[in-house]
C-alpha cells in the first residue's frame, strides 16, 4: 500500500464550526487530491495540489478550502461546516500527474456535521 | 463534460456465477480508464487500467475488462466470483484535454456475492 495517512479517522463536529482535515504521504508524489465521497454520488474531486503551494479547485470545492506548504501534507478545511459537508473524505496521491497514472487513495476520514 | 455511468447500482450473485459490470464514458477523444474497487470499510484500491494497446486488459484477483471504443464502454468481467469479492466497484476516467489527473468516477456498483 502506498503510504498515505489521513488524520483524523473520524470527526463530529457542528455546523459553523472550523474543521481542518489532513493528508500526509510518505512517497514524495508530488500531485496530491482531495475527493469526497457520497452514496450514489461516487467520488467527486473537492482539490488538488501539483506542488507546494500550487493548489487548484475540482467539481465540488465550493465551501473548502486547501494548502499544501510541504511536499508531504495536503490540508483541507472547512471554514465553517454544514451539514451538506457530511461526507467520506478520501486523499490520493500521483507522482506526476500524467493521464495514465494510478492514483493512490488513503484510509478515508468519515466526517459528521451535526 | 465528461461523465462515467455505470448502469448497475447493486447486483447480487451467488458464488462460482460470472460478473460482468458496466461502465459506459462520454468523451470522443483519447482516455484512460481504471476500475477500482473499494472492500467494506477500506479504501479505494486498483484493479486494472487501460491506456493504450491491446483493449482488453487483465488486472488482479482475476478481473478483466474490455475497451471498446466505438461503444464507449469499459465493462469489468470475471469469470467466476468469490464471496471475497463483494465489494464496491468504481470506472473512471481520465480523459485527455480535462485538466490534469483529473478522474471522473462513476457512482459505483455495490457486489454482494452470495456464499
Amino acid at each position: 500500500d502506498a503510504g498515505i495517512t489521513q488524520s483524523p479517522r473520524h470527526k463530529v463536529t457542528e455546523t459553523g464550526t472550523p474543521v481542518t482535515l489532513r493528508c500526509h504521504q510518505t512517497e514524495n508524489h508530488r500531485y496530491m487530491y482531495w475527493y469526497r465521497q457520497d452514496p450514489g454520488h461516487g467520488l467527486r474531486l473537492i482539490h488538488y495540489s501539483y506542488g507546494v503551494k500550487d493548489t487548484d479547485k475540482g467539481e465540488v470545492s465550493d465551501g473548502y478550502s486547501v494548502s499544501r506548504s510541504k511536499t508531504e501534507d495536503f490540508l483541507l478545511t472547512l471554514e465553517s461546516a454544514t451539514s451538506s459537508q457530511t461526507s467520506v473524505y478520501f486523499c490520493a496521491i500521483s507522482e506526476s500527474g500524467d493521464r495514465q497514472e494510478t492514483q493512490y487513495f488513503g484510509p478515508g476520514t468519515r466526517l459528521l456535521v451535526l | 463534460a465528461q461523465s462515467v455511468s455505470q448502469h448497475n447500482h447493486h447486483v447480487i450473485l451467488s458464488e462460482a456465477a460470472s460478473l460482468e459490470l458496466g461502465c459506459n464514458y462520454s468523451y470522443g477523444g483519447t482516455v484512460n480508464l481504471f476500475w477500482y474497487v473499494q472492500y467494506p470499510g477500506q479504501h479505494l484500491q486498483l484493479l486494472l487500467k487501460y491506456f493504450s494497446g491491446d483493449p482488453l486488459v487483465k488486472g488482479i484477483k482475476g478481473f478483466e475488462a474490455e475497451f471498446i471504443k466505438s461503444k464507449f464502454s469499459f465493462n469489468l468481467r470475471k469469470p467466476s466470483v468469490q464471496w471475497s469479492d463483494t465489494a464496491e466497484y468504481f470506472c473512471a476516467v481520465n480523459a485527455h484535454g480535462g485538466s490534469q489527473g483529473n478522474l471522473i468516477f462513476g457512482k459505483g456498483t455495490k457486489l454482494s456475492v452470495k456464499p
